[in-house]
């Protein structure tokens, strides 16, 4: 089967840093991406990972360890706009489906 | 730029209706794919095309189906609309190669009344 868990909701002050968990039972992997969408607008891609490790885009990191079947996306000196939805997804083993999680609403207070 | 272009942003359609949504992507990409959001439940995949004329059920195809006459087009149908399909409905399109990731239109939030 398939599952993919994150938080639902978090919450953190402007400026601080930010993890959002991951965790994945899926029928094969191709790859973890990371999306943002905010409200009322479409997802957007973050980041991509595929191999264990930590891939670094400016303030935006994400990691995966496919042994664990764990992933985390890091945000670190938030900022106002990062206020979102933040979606885990994984490709699945034929490399042509997304499976995505249920997203994790970030809310960032000044 | 990356263009996904769905036709509606809004709709409100009585129940039994015919429903399409139009979905239209400027990027030459082999894979389309059709979701709907709700939320608590995330993204779920209702159908999915590889190539002109091919597609496969995704996860809730029951009470959809859908059309890919032309690589750029992929179009959601709702042969008889109830009100559990009102959601937003998410178009995206893919290329083939290995870490490629997914681009998504605007969304289509359809009511059914």
């Amino acid at each position: 089967g398939q599952n993919i868990d994150q938080p639902t909701e978090m919450t953190a002050t402007e400026g601080a840093i930010v993890q959002i968990n991951c965790t994945y039972q899926t029928s094969g992997f191709n790859g973890l991406f990371w999306y943002q969408q905010h409200a009322g607008e479409a997802p957007t891609f973050l980041s991509y990972n595929v191999l264990d490790g930590l891939e670094e885009k400016g303030r935006f990191s994400s990691f995966l360890s496919r042994s664990k079947g764990y992933s985390y996306l890091l945000l670190k000196e938030l900022q106002m706009k990062d206020s979102a939805s933040y979606l885990c997804a994984v490709r699945d083993h034929y490399g042509q489906n997304f499976v995505f999680g249920p997203g994790t609403r970030l809310s960032v207070l000044p | 730029d990356v263009k996904v272009t769905q036709s509606s942003r809004y709709l409100v359609k009585r129940t039994g209706e015919k429903v399409f949504l139009e979905c239209v992507q400027d990027m030459d990409h082999e894979n389309m794919f059709w979701y709907r959001q709700d939320p608590g439940l995330g993204l779920r995949l209702i159908y999915f095309s590889y190539d002109v004329k091919m597609k496969e059920k995704g996860d809730i195809p029951e009470g959809y189906s859908v059309s890919r006459e032309k690589k750029e087009r992929f179009s959601l149908i709702l042969e008889s609309a109830s009100t559990n399909q009102t959601s937003m409905y998410l178009c995206a399109s893919r290329s083939l190669g290995g870490n490629t990731e997914a681009f998504f239109g605007q969304g289509t939030r359809l009511t059914v009344v």
